[in-house]
């Protein structure tokens, strides 16, 4: 099957600072990945959607000058969460595939903790 | 709006016992529909889809789910539940045209006692 990775897989960082998390697809190209964002015991909640090429799709509510999304190349997709704060701690998710027939993958999370 | 309701939150069955998971969604138009588990400490994982023909769709590891379009809903079965089934269970919808988005369901977490 389709391998997503994460990486890292957690970080710790000091209040104020930015935070990257790279998505990437191992073994398939992907146009479209998505980023996800899961608190404890909660569902995933839908951020963005990061097209390969283009503009980030965020979902409303998401601060799109706090989580910058960069899908550079169609293995690659980043995330910087930018200023970080504590409310931003939490496991942020990303998936990649999507098209109308396909499935998603998902990557294992990174666990973001900000002091 | 997409939204998917799980019906259950926490779910604790013994082994042996049959599981169904309740799934009902709300979308106006062609849907895709998943079920993804996952267990402690890894990632989501697909158990099974759907995406059109029979409506009664089989998954890995014993799991079926049935889609009942006129009640919107997608439940998951299994006849006979192991410990290793101990996982938290996700229902997730896709609208057709909606840009590949999955929209989950809150979650059920299922607890197999040995």
């Amino acid at each position: 099957g389709a391998v997503v990775s994460q990486h890292p897989s957690w970080v710790i960082c000091k209040s104020g600072t930015s935070v990257k998390i790279e998505c990437r697809s191992l073994d398939f190209q992907a146009t479209t990945m998505f980023w996800y964002r899961q608190f404890p015991k909660q569902s995933l909640m839908l951020m963005a959607t990061s097209n390969e090429g283009s503009k980030a799709t965020y979902e409303q509510g998401v601060e799109k000058d706090k989580f910058l999304i960069n899908h550079a190349s169609l293995t690659l997709s980043t995330l910087t969460v930018t200023s970080a704060h504590p409310e931003d701690s939490s496991f942020y998710i990303c998936s990649a595939g999507g098209a109308s027939t396909d499935t998603q993958y998902f990557g294992p999370g990174t666990r973001l903790t900000v002091l | 709006a997409q939204s998917v309701s799980q019906h259950n939150h926490h779910v604790i069955l013994s082994e042996a016992a049959s599981l169904e998971l309740g799934c009902n969604y709300s979308y106006g138009g062609t849907v895709n529909l998943f079920w993804y588990v996952q267990y402690p400490g890894q990632h989501l994982q697909l158990l099974l889809k759907y995406f059109s023909g029979d409506p009664l769709v089989k998954g890995i590891k014993g799991f079926e789910a049935e889609f009942i379009k006129s009640k919107f809903s997608f439940n998951l079965r299994k006849p006979s539940v192991q410990w290793s089934d101990t996982a938290e269970y996700f229902c997730a919808v896709r609208g057709y045209n909606q840009g590949g988005k999955l929209i989950f369901g809150q979650g059920t977490e299922l607890s197999v006692k040995p």
